[in-house]
């Protein structure tokens, strides 16, 4: 049973730019959450994906969004990226309606410039 | 507004003593509370969880205990090990069907020290 994987580990952009991160969920999964760990915070959650629609949605506006394609794995796209969109970048999979066992990948590490 | 808190950031405890971590939250709609262990470069680890229909679950070394009048959980780990050395944190949900979103707290950083 292969667990949650994401890429790329770090990445560095300049602001203004646009970036994509991407997340395989754990086999057996078919809900995807992403959350934004800040330096010294503990994670933020995003959004939830669930059969490829957005399934709830945190405080982050629109311009992070994202997809699950049909395979359960995930994108998180973030445009016209600020200073303080640099953190650590979590996706976690489950079981939809699972109220635990969620498995939270290494993250991506994003810094802005 | 921080809807979960962790006010200690930091433990140090003496290897084969208890560690108690504290956790209060502030929304009476959480029903369901889990703690999560983080080592460095790593995603965070899923530990153990309680309902709010519990007031304590155990697993092994690990105890949680949950207060709901007081909106207080404590995580107990006994003894303590050097590997339980990481970052600790508290997460809380409310039943929402088709959304488990996890409100996290900040965190609290624990030494085991040998």
């Amino acid at each position: 049973e292969t667990g949650v994987t994401q890429s790329p580990t770090h990445l560095i952009k300049t602001r203004g730019q646009q970036v994509t991160l991407r997340c395989s969920s754990q086999s057996g999964h078919n809900t995807v959450s992403w959350y934004q760990q800040a330096l010294g915070q503990g994670p933020q959650f995003i959004f939830q994906y669930y059969r490829e629609e957005e399934n709830g949605r945190g405080n982050f506006p629109p311009r992070f969004s994202g997809l699950q394609f049909p395979n359960y794995s995930s994108e998180l796209n973030v445009n016209a990226l600020e200073l303080d969109d640099s953190a650590l970048y979590l996706c976690a999979s489950s079981l939809q309606g699972a109220r635990y066992g969620y498995t939270f990948g290494s993250g991506t590490r994003l810094t802005v410039v | 507004d921080q809807q979960v808190k962790q006010n200690s950031p930091s433990l140090s405890v003496q290897e084969g003593r208890i560690s108690i971590l504290n956790c209060d939250y502030t929304n009476s709609m959480f029903d369901y509370f889990l703690w999560y262990k983080k080592y460095p470069a790593e995603g965070p680890t899923f530990l153990i969880s309680i309902s709010s229909i519990k007031d304590k679950n155990e697993d092994g070394r690990f105890t949680v205990f949950l207060n709901k009048s007081a909106k207080h959980l404590s995580l107990h780990i006994v003894p303590s090990q050097p590997g339980d050395s990481a970052v600790y944190f508290c997460a809380a949900s409310a039943a929402n069907f088709g959304n488990e979103k996890l409100t996290f707290g900040t965190g609290t950083r624990l030494t085991i020290i040998p």
